[in-house]
C-alpha cells in the first residue's frame, strides 16, 4: 500500500515562495497507477484542491491559484513537490498530499479517487 | 466552476440512530457514460480525510455497509444507518466531473448527542 509523507518549512514569510515535498513509499511515483495531488485546509475550515500531476508530467491546477503554483516530480527521490509563490497570510493552512487511483470497479468511468492521504503539514505565513 | 453545497452544517445524532447528509451541486454531475462524479470523504478529529464513497454510490475498500451513498445529477445523499461513536467527524462531498478544479462542499459536522 502506498504511503505519503509531506515535509517542508512550517513558517514562510509573506511574499516568499512556499515549497513542500511529498515523499512516496510503497510504489514508484512513475508507475502510472496514481495521480498525485495537493490539497490544503485552513485551520477550522474546509478542503481546497490545489492541483495534481501525473507520471507523464501532465499537470492540472486550480484556476484560483494557477498563476502561483508549480507541481513537479523528482523521480530519483520518488517525490513530488509543490511550489506556491508570493504567499500571504491567506495561504496559511495544513497542506496534504494525496494519491488518486483509478476506480477499478468502474473502468469505463476513468475516475480517479483520492484514497491515500498524507498526514498533512502545517504552514504558517507570517513575518 | 461547479459549486457544492452541503447541508446541514452540523448534525447531532444519538448513537444507534440514522444520519443523513445532503450534497447539492450547481451543475449535474452525471456524465453521459452513466456515472455520477461525486465522492464522499470523512475527516475524523485530528486525522486526514479518508475516502468513503466514490462515483456517488460505490463504497471504498473497508467502509462498512451501514454507510451508503445515493443520488444523481445535482442531488446526493450519504446515509449512515446506525451511527456509532467512531463516526464523529466532518463529512465532505467532492465533485470530479468538471476539472480543474476539483471542488469540495463546505462539510457537515457529525456530532454525537
Amino acid at each position: 500500500q502506498v504511503q505519503l509523507q509531506e515535509s517542508g518549512p512550517g513558517l514562510v514569510k509573506p511574499s516568499q515562495t512556499l515549497s513542500l515535498t511529498c515523499t512516496v513509499s510503497g510504489d514508484s511515483i512513475s508507475s502510472g497507477t496514481y495521480y498525485w495531488n495537493w490539497i490544503r485546509q485552513p485551520a477550522g475550515k474546509g478542503l481546497e484542491w490545489i492541483g495534481r500531476i501525473y507520471m507523464s508530467g501532465n499537470t492540472a491546477y486550480s484556476p484560483s491559484l494557477k498563476s502561483r503554483i508549480t507541481i513537479l516530480f523528482d523521480t530519483s527521490k520518488n517525490q513530488f513537490s509543490l511550489e506556491l509563490s508570493s504567499v500571504t497570510a491567506a495561504d496559511t493552512a495544513t497542506y496534504y498530499c494525496a494519491a488518486a487511483q483509478r476506480a477499478a470497479a468502474a473502468p469505463r468511468s476513468y475516475h480517479y479517487y483520492m484514497d491515500v492521504w498524507g498526514k498533512g503539514t502545517t504552514v504558517t505565513v507570517s513575518s | 466552476e461547479i459549486v457544492i453545497t452541503q447541508s446541514p452544517l452540523s448534525l447531532p445524532v444519538t448513537p444507534g440512530e440514522p444520519a443523513s447528509f445532503s450534497c447539492r451541486s450547481t451543475q449535474s454531475l452525471l456524465h453521459r457514460n452513466g456515472y455520477n462524479y461525486l465522492d464522499w470523504y470523512v475527516q475524523k478529529p485530528g486525522q486526514s480525510p479518508q475516502l468513503l464513497i466514490y462515483l456517488g454510490s460505490n463504497r471504498a475498500s473497508g467502509v462498512p455497509d451501514r454507510i451508503s451513498g445515493s443520488g444523481s445529477g445535482t442531488d446526493f445523499t450519504l446515509k449512515i444507518s446506525r451511527v456509532e461513536a467512531e463516526d464523529v467527524g466532518v463529512y465532505y462531498c467532492m465533485q470530479a466531473l468538471q476539472t480543474p478544479p476539483i471542488t469540495f462542499g463546505q462539510g457537515t459536522r457529525l456530532e454525537i448527542k
